[in-house]
């Protein structure tokens, strides 16, 4: 999982609380991303940034919050309007070059359960 | 929607046997790139094959790219059960003026011993 951390593994949270996921790198890289997976499916993004203090939604933001306050770190918060929070979530990070994706590291993932 | 779709979603094989795994896709692209995940865990990259490359080899692993059938083929060789996870193809593509990377569903790969 190399150099990028994510807490807790596991999450278990009542309907109607947010919570903050946390993801921590130390490759210096400046793009940074979440992405949702759920079972058999693939990756979904949520929102990503490639400079400090700015971050863009992705594909299925609504319902989650980021910010970007430092380098290294990028919380995501899911919120109590997402409808369906249960699932894996994956921080990623990359290297960043206009115009080109370059392979993204990935860390070990929080399972969120929401009852 | 995905922009990556592999084939076949499972696939079941012997240890020494070849595994090969197909990706497709739909936009003009940048690169592709094939990642492993195991279960319950992050994903790691494997290869990145660009746009103007036919093929890319890495250890086992042995990737091509037909840019004008829009598809790609991860080919495992002599497989180990250690090599048992998901692999999902992930298109580096330009999607609504943003560069993005795209992740198809994954194919399932169970080696058995």
């Amino acid at each position: 999982d190399g150099g990028i951390t994510q807490s807790p593994k596991y999450l278990f949270r009542k309907e109607g609380q947010n919570v903050t996921l946390s993801c921590e790198q130390n490759l210096n890289h400046d793009a940074m991303y979440w992405y949702r997976q759920d079972p058999g499916q693939g990756l979904r993004l949520i929102y990503y940034s490639q400079i400090v203090n700015d971050f863009q939604k992705g594909d299925i933001a609504e319902g989650y919050s980021v910010s970007r306050e430092k380098k290294e770190s990028f919380p995501l918060t899911v919120t109590s309007a997402q409808k369906n929070p249960t699932a894996f979530y994956l921080c990623a990070s990359s290297t960043l070059r206009t115009g080109v994706s370059y392979e993204q590291y990935f860390g070990p993932g929080t399972r969120l359960t929401v009852t | 929607s995905q922009q990556g779709e592999e084939d076949p979603q499972a696939l079941s094989i012997q240890e020494g046997e070849n595994a090969t795994m197909n990706c497709s896709y739909k936009t003009s692209i940048n690169n592709l790139q094939w990642y492993r995940q195991n279960s319950g865990r992050g994903l790691v990259h494997l290869i990145l094959i660009r746009s103007n490359e036919r093929e890319k080899h890495s250890g086992r692993l042995r990737v091509t790219l037909d840019t004008s059938k829009k598809s790609s083929s991860l080919l495992i060789t002599a497989s180990r059960a250690a090599d048992t996870a998901s692999y999902f193809c992930a298109t580096d593509a330009m999607v609504e003026n943003t560069d993005k990377l795209i992740f198809g569903t994954g194919t399932r790969l169970q080696v058995f011993p």
